[in-house]
This record gives structure tokens, sequence and C-alpha cells, in this order.
């Protein structure tokens, strides 16, 4: 099975340490997204690729984030000076939209949670 | 501000008892409306996607309708593999890729 892949699935840090977290989207899926979700809430936009050029970013997402999609391949999201309240699991999807298409389908990786202490 | 509210929180239902979700959006130019599936410790696996009033989509037990202020999905005779989280979301007008999420309902099917 070639789904989306993240890595790691599980994090446990001390706040103020930074973490990065990888997703292997679908190979052939040219967009890339990364959501946050807390429990009892649907999951939130952090910021979305169109290949390797990121196209937009949440006006939430802190300036501790940062992510990037070197070649537009995969995807590293990194959170800087962890906090607390930055425990989640962080989901990757990717899918195969053409430019001006809606968002489409999206194949959801089965997330890396975070907890910070 | 664009939102989602999806009610109930919570359904339990027994085994082939039918019931329906409702999903209301405010959205300024409904570009989609797509309805996900979320198991417990998973991400979401997508559904349906719905782009205009009046358009509806099944899949097995599974109907999801839409008008122009809310979508509703239909569970008909659900079975225990039925229960999960279900998450609405939708894409509003413009240049924007990204999904609003309502904070799903979770279903609980009993046998």
């Amino acid at each position: 099975d070639t789904g989306v892949s993240q890595d790691p699935r599980h994090k446990i840090t001390k706040r103020g340490q930074n973490v990065t977290f990888r997703c292997d989207p679908i190979s052939e899926h040219n967009r890339l997204y990364w959501y946050r979700q807390t429990l009892g809430q649907g999951p939130e936009f952090l910021t979305y690729f169109q290949n390797e050029a990121q196209l937009e970013k949440s006006r939430l997402l802190s300036d501790r984030f940062s992510a990037e999609r070197p070649k537009g391949s995969f995807s590293t999201l990194e959170i800087q000076r962890t906090e607390q309240g930055d425990s989640a699991m962080y989901l990757c999807a990717s899918s195969s939209a053409l430019a001006g298409d809606t968002t489409g389908e999206l194949f959801f990786g089965e997330g890396s949670r975070l907890t910070v202490l | 501000e664009d939102q989602v509210t999806q009610s109930p929180e919570a359904l339990r239902l027994q085994e082939g008892e039918s019931s329906s979700l409702n999903c209301s959006y405010t959205v300024s130019g409904l570009r989609g409306l797509f309805w996900y599936r979320q198991d417990p410790g998973k991400g979401p696996e997508f559904l349906f996607t719905l782009y205009s009033a009046g358009e509806e989509k099944e899949k097995e037990r599974l109907k999801a309708t839409l008008t122009k202020k809310e979508s509703f999905l239909h569970i008909t005779a659900p079975k225990p593999e039925d229960s999960a989280t279900y998450l609405c979301a939708v894409q509003a007008g413009g240049a924007t890729n990204k999904l609003i999420f309502g904070t799903g309902t979770l279903l609980a099917v009993q046998p």
C-alpha cells in the first residue's frame, strides 16, 4: 500500500525543544497539506503546497512553525520552541487535483501525535 | 466568517436504526462540501464531495445531500462497523485551498 506516510507517529518532548515531522505523500500527488487536530475538534488547516511551492499558510500559524517541501516530494513540518499548547495530532494529506479545481479528495496519513510536557 | 457546525455531537443507534447527521455551514461562495469518516487514532477518510444545492451522493448505507445552508448524511440500517466520527468540511470560494472542518459527530452503532 502506498498511502500517505508520516513519521514519527508519536513524539514526546519538553517545552522549549524543537521537533520535526516528516510526510511522504502518495507519489503522483502534486498537492500536500498539513492540518492540526486536537481532541474533540475537527482538523485545522495549517499550510498547503502545490509541488514545491508553499501557496497558502494559515494566519493562525505562529512564526515558530515552518514547513518545507523540497523538490515537490516529501514535506517536513518543524515546530521551534514548543509550547504545551502545541500538543496535538499533526495530519498530512495529499491530493492530485488540477490547478483551479476544488481541493477534492484528500488522502490523509495516520498523523504524528505530539505531546509537549 | 466561514464556519461549519455539526449536530448532534454524539449519536448512539441500535443496529438497523436509520438516522441523519446534520452539517450547517456559512461560507462565502461554496466551492465544495466534503464528508469524511475518522476512526480513532487514524486520519480522516474521504466519503463524498457535493458541489451544489440539490446534489445527492450515495455509498453503501450512506447518502449525502446538500442545500444552500446545510448538508445531511443519512445512514440507513447502520451496522456496528459504521461506528466512527463523521466530519463535514467546506471549501470557500476564491483562491483558498483549505478545508474548514466541523467538530464532527461521534456515531456509535450497537449490535
